[in-house]
């Protein structure tokens, strides 16, 4: 069984700063673990996966995100926060077992003031 | 290219009406998803197909909900005798293999209101 824990429902941060949005999840069996953003009245759009390379992974817009095996987390950040930032932020989990069967965190909010 | 795509956007339902949902996924893409977004939660997992054949139906909430895909493109998810507690974003992903790790492409979503 997997599931998804994202701290902190809504997240607030001023232009240029730092964004960090919490993942922690639970898996019984090596995880794949991914982020997608999702903006007002639109799908979700991928933003950034693990898949047990580097456990530093690089993706759009500026983003990264860290597994951390031993904290069981993939939390994302961005070192300097824009407008265009301020969407719905949801972390996924999946695995081998499951044939890409994803489960999904309830999301972040990102508020991005000027 | 074109991504996937949903019809309609909007649906709003009286009670007890039955509403089919269409989803045509990337061209060639093997596995199909439907899942189910409740207003201010995450996406949960409804149905799986790999081509036209239905894996896994686990997430279906109940017998009124089925969902098909006959030649192994377009979807369709269909809901008999809607309730209320059926309001609710409909979102269908693609993925171009089964593999595993394969990352999901998602469609803008069907929002049903049932009255």
């Amino acid at each position: 069984a997997q599931s998804v824990t994202q701290l902190g429902s809504h997240v607030s941060v001023s232009e240029g700063a730092l964004v960090l949005l919490r993942c922690n999840y639970s898996s019984s069996v090596p995880p794949y673990l991914f982020w997608y953003v999702q903006y007002p009245n639109q799908g979700l759009q991928l933003l950034l996966k693990y898949t047990s390379a580097a456990t530093l992974v690089k993706g759009i817009n500026g983003f990264e995100a860290e597994f951390k095996k031993s904290e069981t987390s993939f939390h994302l950040t961005k070192p300097s926060a824009h407008m265009s930032d301020a969407a719905e932020y949801f972390c996924a989990v999946s695995a081998y077992t499951n044939a890409g069967k994803s489960t999904f965190g309830d999301g972040t909010t990102l508020t991005v003031k000027p | 290219g074109a991504g996937v795509s949903q019809s309609p956007r909007y649906k709003v339902a009286k009670r007890g009406q039955d509403v089919a949902l269409r989803c045509d996924p990337i061209s060639g893409h093997v596995s199909l998803f439907w899942y189910q977004q409740a207003l201010g939660q995450g996406p949960e997992f409804l149905t799986y197909f790999q081509n036209e054949a239905q894996l896994d139906k686990s997430g279906l909430p109940s017998d009124r909900f089925f969902a098909e895909r006959p030649e192994g493109s377009v979807s369709t998810l269909k809901i008999q005798r809607t309730q209320q507690e059926d309001s609710a974003v409909y979102l269908c992903a693609s993925s171009p293999t089964a593999a595993e790790g394969s990352p999901l492409h998602f469609g803008n979503g069907t929002r049903l209101t049932v009255t």
